[in-house]
């Protein structure tokens, strides 16, 4: 256990919705970088919050947004869902640069 | 820029065999690497980190992996596969460039067989 915990574990949605997943971070960390796992692949970085700032962005579009809190926790919103969207979203929480640990996802599918 | 290269993206081996799966990586500047096991529908556990002290690095498991510099490789090795290995194994090096982020390779479906 990581002590990363993430809601929902599961989630179907249809296309153009909008979806928000929750990631509660590890007690200490205060750094919280979102992933997209698409079915076969690694997961690709979207982006990452230090401190309640966004810390830097992969190569998603800006439909892709996120928020985090004074308690560290964080959110990732997506709006106008395409069916290429659907994936395993990973939350990792860090002290800084230090190592990320984990947590079990939300798996999200576009109808 | 950093990326990674995991050769095979499936690997079977016999229980009890030695497990090697290959990852070379890209980095203009000294890296941390990473192997990372998920386990069906689950997140990432981390099985174990370079972070440029010793170039044999020890994780859980039994799983171990070496850091070749000129061979710009960390592969992962394991001296006898157990049925409980067949996982998928990723790896990944940080970049430390304002961001904090890991950059993945695309994973290593593991087949243990009895």
């Amino acid at each position: 256990e990581t002590g990363v915990t993430q809601s929902p574990t599961h989630l179907i949605k249809t296309r153009g919705q909008q979806v928000t997943l929750r990631c509660s971070s590890q007690s200490g960390h205060n750094t919280v970088s979102w992933y997209q796992q698409a079915l076969g692949q690694g997961p690709q970085f979207i982006f990452q919050y230090y401190r309640e700032e966004e810390n830097g962005r992969g190569n998603f579009p800006p439909r892709f947004s996120g928020l985090q809190f004074p308690n560290y926790s964080s959110e990732l919103n997506v709006n106008a869902l395409e069916l290429d969207d659907s994936a395993l979203y990973l939350c990792a929480s860090s002290l800084g640069t230090g190592i990320q640990y984990f947590g079990a996802g939300t798996r999200l599918s576009v109808l | 820029a950093q990326s990674v290269t995991q050769l095979g993206s499936h690997v079977s081996v016999s229980e009890g065999a030695l497990v090697l799966l290959r990852c070379n990586y890209s980095s203009s500047v000294p890296p941390y690497l990473f192997w990372y096991v998920q386990y069906p529908n689950q997140g990432l556990q981390l099985l174990l980190k370079y972070t440029s002290a010793a170039t044999l690095v020890k994780g859980i498991n039994g799983f171990e992996a070496e850091f070749k510099k000129s061979e710009t490789s960390f592969h992962l090795t394991k001296p006898s596969a157990h049925m409980s290995d067949a996982a998928e194994y990723f790896c990944a090096v940080s970049v430390i460039s304002g961001t904090y982020k890991y950059i993945f390779g695309t994973g290593t479906r593991l087949k243990v067989l009895a």
